[in-house]
């Protein structure tokens, strides 16, 4: 059971341009939806996050955007530049005894020079 | 402050054999986690740890075991090693939200 959909699965941008993934997710327990950036060969690492108490939350040129009602949150990256070439990840977490997290499929993103 | 260290780094196996991947974190964190990375893939989770003899199943446990008898070590138990384990495999820990994770270890099942 897939509890959080990401989409899309790879994604081409301009220097410069605009990057959005999006993910929606099932379960209303989530309380905590972070984003996480993978470099090849690296482990992944936390990019920004997101309570679903707030609609918007931005950091420098990433910017996460909830919709509550939707069950739906997107992460935007401003600028984008050939070092953000990664994949992302976004997941959701059930604050419960083992605080583990639910990740979505990952997002393969290339930013062209 | 090394963080999450994972050893090895890259291991080929035979089917029917067995390893352990080995994880440690020095940042004083109760929960630790397992997780398999296939191609193009998510990460799903293996088993957990919240604390210093407490372990539990993830989404996908079977043909895998894990322990933790101290807050710093939580090691991953392949026994019989099959081809459908090839992946990559992540540990992380945390304190209570951000995960930080390992290097990762490359296994391949031949």
């Amino acid at each position: 059971q897939q509890q959080v959909k990401q989409s899309p699965q790879s994604l081409i941008v301009q220097k410069g341009g605009i990057s959005i993934i999006n993910c929606a997710y099932e379960n209303t327990a989530f309380d905590y939806f972070p984003w996480y950036q993978q470099f090849p060969g690296k482990g992944p690492a936390l990019l920004i996050a997101i309570r679903p108490d707030v609609s918007e939350k931005k950091e420098g040129r990433f910017t996460i955007s909830f919709n509550k009602s939707a069950k739906q949150f997107s992460l935007h990256i401003m600028d984008s530049q050939p070092g953000d070439s990664a994949t992302y990840f976004c997941a959701a977490r059930v604050n419960n005894a083992g605080n583990m997290l639910t990740f979505g499929g990952g997002t393969r993103l290339m930013v062209k020079p | 402050n090394a963080g999450v260290t994972q050893t090895p780094k890259f291991r080929i196996l035979k089917i029917g054999q067995s390893m352990t991947l080995q994880c440690t974190q020095d940042m004083n964190h109760n929960y630790m986690y397992w997780y398999r990375q296939d191609p193009g893939m998510g990460l799903k989770l293996i088993y957990y740890s919240v604390g210093a003899g407490i372990t539990d199943k993830g989404e996908v446990p079977n043909g895998y075991n894990v322990s933790r008898s101290t807050t710093e070590d939580f090691p991953l138990r392949l026994e019989l090693a099959a081809p459908s384990q090839t992946s990559v495999y992540f540990c992380a820990s945390t304190r209570a939200s951000e995960q930080y994770f390992g290097p990762g270890t490359r296994l391949t099942v031949t």
